[in-house]
């Protein structure tokens, strides 16, 4: 059963405009979570997190979302440029609560298109 | 920028063949894990290490080993390599997973193709 839901395999976005990537929980007991960039060929690269006591973290042109009610978070890039395509992983743990693994979804694979 | 090395980066190896993927973190971190990835698929979980002589096995069952006998090494074996094993083998490491962390620093990742 999948605790991390990217339903989303894949978004193609025009360079300049809002990327969102979305995700989906369904254990309650996370309680933080964090966003992974990967390129092909490459590791993961740690891009922003969230704890659940916040429902927002901005770095930048990211901006993570947290709706706990909802079981739901969400990535804006804001302006999407060539250099953001990638696929963008989910991840979520139960840090604050318990030291268990990171539970990664399946990604999204963003295009920016130029 | 993150210290974390894998080797061998590609591997192409016949059924049958014993290999040893190798991992090494020089940021003193002492949790290290194991994720396998297919395309399109998530990151499953296959070890994990909370320190020297710890190695717990993650939420996928996998027929490899892994030992954990100094902090910045942490290599994954299969004995017997089969052409269900072909995968993206990624190595990560973090210093703790509490308040306001969780960050994993992950290694280039070792693609293995069994044929």
């Amino acid at each position: 059963d999948q605790q991390v839901k990217q339903n989303s395999p894949s978004l193609s976005v025009q360079e300049g405009r809002i990327s969102i990537l979305n995700c989906d929980y369904t254990n309650s007991m996370f309680d933080y979570f964090l966003w992974y960039k990967k390129y092909p060929a490459e590791g993961p690269t740690f891009l922003i997190s969230i704890s659940s006591i916040k429902d927002k973290n901005e770095d930048g042109r990211f901006t993570v979302f947290l709706n706990k009610s909802a079981k739901h978070l969400s990535l804006h890039i804001v302006p999407s440029q060539p250099g953001d395509s990638a696929v963008y992983f989910c991840a979520a743990s139960r840090a604050l609560s318990g030291n268990t693994p990171l539970v990664f979804g399946k990604g999204t694979r963003l295009s920016v298109i130029a | 920028e993150a210290d974390i090395y894998q080797t061998p980066r590609y591997l192409v190896i016949g059924t049958g063949k014993k290999i040893t993927l190798e991992c090494s973190q020089t940021m003193g971190h002492d949790k290290m894990y194991w994720y396998q990835q297919d395309p399109g698929m998530e990151l499953h979980l296959i070890h994990y290490s909370y320190g020297v002589n710890s190695t717990e096995k993650g939420d996928l069952s996998s027929e490899s080993t892994v030992s954990r006998i100094r902090t910045e090494h942490f290599p994954l074996t299969l004995e017997s390599a089969r052409p269900s094993h072909t995968s993206q083998y990624l190595c990560a490491s973090s210093e703790y997973q509490g308040a306001g962390t969780g960050e994993l620093f992950f290694g280039e990742g070792s693609r293995l193709t069994v044929l």
